[in-house]
């Protein structure tokens, strides 16, 4: 097994500019969540899916943010327009059975290093 | 919303020496609580869970306690190895995170 594939591993993009990060989650696994971190906030929730439904979106900071699970297997977190406070490592996560409680297999993928300048 | 707080934020022990974070959360219905290890560099990694209707649960050098009543649950390390050093992560139904504790062990 592979694991949550993350990609790209490091970003750099200039402000303004729209960014697309991407998340395959592990087989079988149906919810799906995205997280941030840094220094400042720690590790934040900002969207999770359930069998590719959105089922809390209260974390997304603003309408810059959206995200999608068009199947299954893959999910995008968009940024547009990017600012530098979006600078951050966005980390994937995906479980089976429902989301954010009495899952199973939790695993992360690498995350994404975006750097916004 | 669910609060979690996790003490301390650094900790340094001798290598064989135990370890222990705390957490406490403020969501009485919360049923869930995993703890992660996050290495430089890498995401965090689950290294053991506990759900509300068990009081501790053990894997080798790894236990954590729950506490439904005070509301807080507990990672404890045993015999700690330099390799245990990182940063470790509570959670709460996977949807909030501690502040996380950075754990050194000094050979």
């Amino acid at each position: 097994d592979a694991g949550v594939i993350q990609s790209p591993r490091h970003e750099v993009t200039e402000m303004g500019q729209e960014v697309t990060l991407r998340c395959k989650p592990i087989s079988g696994h149906n919810s799906l969540f995205w997280y941030r971190q840094t220094m400042m906030r720690g590790l934040e929730l900002l969207i999770y899916f359930n069998n590719n439904v959105p089922i809390d979106d209260s974390g997304m900071p603003e309408d810059r943010f959206s995200a999608k699970m068009p199947n299954a297997s893959f999910s995008t977190l968009k940024i547009q327009p990017s600012e530098p406070r979006d600078s951050a490592v966005y980390f994937c996560a995906s479980s089976l059975v429902q989301g954010g409680s009495g899952g199973n297999g939790y695993t992360f993928g690498s995350g994404t290093r975006l750097t916004v300048v | 919303g669910e609060n979690v707080e996790q003490h301390p934020s650094t900790l340094s022990v001798q290598e064989g020496d135990s370890a222990v974070i705390k957490c406490t959360y403020s969501d009485s219905a919360s049923n869930y609580f995993p703890w992660y290890k996050q290495e430089l560099g890498k995401g965090p990694q689950l290294i053991i869970d506990i759900r509300s209707n068990v009081g501790e649960k053990k894997d080798q050098r790894i236990a954590v306690t729950l506490n439904k009543t005070a509301k807080h649950f507990s990672l404890h390390i045993t015999e700690t190895q330099p390799e245990d050093s990182a940063v470790y992560f509570c959670a709460v139904n996977m949807l909030t995170f501690g502040g996380g504790t950075r754990l050194m062990v000094k050979p």
